[in-house]
């Protein structure tokens, strides 16, 4: 059975900083990666896929890269701000477009 | 961009009603999903559907049906609902198309169960 786990569960940076959410997944045969983040009380709002046959996906400040034959993957975020504050969910779809969720990073930005 | 909106973002019920979650999508997306998402639990799948009139179990369906009559709403019922089905219900949606972009999510039905 899939098992997607997050570490760490919580992330506390200074305004400003890099910084890097990891993602592992114990069965390699995965179709899609997908990163989300999730205000508090609020849906989860789709970052990035990548593809199993990518290595990398990049939209603005966040880059997502995924290593299956290992089962990591990262979601580097570049010059954090206040506003990045969610947390942060992945998922991998083996097959009929089901998802297994990660139990996520909370991530704060101090100002 | 793609819309998934939600009945309900708060529900108040009490023990042994039965409560319908509606879901419905704008983009024209064959699949839909019910989760629920609990504090230590995470994302837990408990239906979903694959085109009109087609339902699947996902890992939790004890307690919930679905129904898709159309191809942009699908709901979720609880039968008679009891105080462990308070929880954070999310739907969402997504197409076969390729290359593949993903679910999208709706914002959330918290329901509480008197």
């Amino acid at each position: 059975k899939q098992e997607v786990t997050q570490i760490p569960a919580a992330l506390s940076v200074p305004e400003g900083e890099n910084l890097v959410l990891n993602c592992s997944f114990t069965d390699s045969a995965i179709y899609n990666l997908q990163w989300f983040r999730q205000d508090p009380g609020k849906g989860l709002t789709s970052l990035l896929l990548i593809q199993s046959s990518q290595r990398e996906q990049t939209s603005g400040r966040l880059n997502a890269s995924l290593d299956k034959s290992s089962g990591r993957s990262t979601l580097y975020i570049a010059a954090s701000q206040p506003g990045d504050s969610a947390t942060y969910l992945c998922a991998v779809e083996q097959g009929a477009q089901k998802l297994v969720f990660g139990q996520g990073t909370r991530l704060t930005i101090n100002p | 961009d793609v819309k998934v909106t939600q009945s309900s973002r708060y529900l108040v019920k009490r023990t042994g009603e039965k409560v319908f979650l509606e879901c419905v999508q704008d983009m024209d997306h064959e699949n839909m999903f019910w989760y629920r998402q609990d504090p230590g639990l995470g994302l837990r799948l408990i239906y979903f559907s694959y085109d009109v009139k087609m339902k699947e179990k996902g890992d939790i369906p004890e307690g919930y049906s679905v129904s898709r009559e159309k191809k942009e709403r699908f709901s979720l019922i609880l039968e008679s609902a009891s105080t462990n089905q308070t929880s954070m219900y999310l739907c969402a949606s997504s197409s076969r198309e390729n290359p593949p972009k993903g679910q999208f999510f709706g914002p959330g039905t918290r329901l509480t169960v008197l």
